[in-house]
């Protein structure tokens, strides 16, 4: 799986919009972008995950650059249950059924 | 949506007991299903992978006499930790996926060696 490269920490202020970054600069081009969080003592949890094109749902939005070589997830209006690890993994999105490679992930914290 | 539960949530016993942990499947059949562990502020690492039917295939570095693994049916997995020392202490996640879908994750063991 090719690799990523995230901030290890990041602040946000309560109902504001948290962006995070993620660096994939050596994606292929059958490789998707997977945004996973993981809250204190839980189970990483599904965020969203991409190709090429934008994607939102009702948790986040994942935007991705044209070049694939970075995209950036946001929380359009952050909360405190959002402080959380957030990792974001490229992988091959023809079975998504198989296993993630997690890296350091993004330490969020939302702050009152 | 898609649900992956673990049990126990968390154990705590001696040196030298052996700990079985179950991850199961609730709404949907899993051919196949992950064994993370997790150090304190450290990410998750692969453990092994559990294949329904076959025998699970482990990462370097994993001792399969250690970490025994169990599939034997389409919605439970299980992970038995074999005469655990405090080093064996972790958090242990599972992780499964209803077909071509995203990997859902379980809740987590916090494993407590004594």
């Amino acid at each position: 799986d090719a690799k990523t490269t995230q901030p290890p920490s990041m602040d946000c202020a309560e109902g504001r919009a948290a962006n995070l970054p993620c660096n994939h600069s050596t994606i292929s081009g059958n490789e998707y972008v997977y945004w996973y969080r993981q809250i204190h003592s839980q189970g990483p949890q599904y965020i969203i995950h991409g190709l090429k094109n934008n994607e939102t749902n009702e948790m986040a939005s994942l935007i991705i650059t044209e070049d694939r070589k970075s995209s950036t997830l946001i929380l359009p209006h952050a909360t405190l249950r959002d402080t959380a690890v957030y990792y974001c993994i490229v992988r091959p999105g023809n079975n998504a059924g198989n296993m993630l490679t997690f890296g350091g992930g993004t330490r969020l914290m939302v702050k009152p | 949506g898609a649900v992956v539960s673990q049990h126990p949530s968390r154990v705590i016993c001696k040196s030298g007991t052996s700990v079985k942990i179950e991850c199961r499947s609730l709404d949907f059949q899993a051919t196949t299903m992950f064994w993370y562990r997790q150090f304190p502020k450290q990410s998750l690492m692969l453990m092994a992978t559990s294949n329904e039917g076959s025998k699970a295939t482990y990462e370097q570095g994993v001792e399969k006499d250690k970490f025994l693994i169990n599939h034997a049916s389409l919605t439970l997995s299980t992970l038995t930790v074999t005469s655990a020392h405090p080093e064996d202490s972790s958090f242990y996640i599972c992780s499964a996926s209803p077909g071509n879908q995203p990997q859902h994750f379980g809740d987590g063991t916090r494993l407590s060696i004594l």
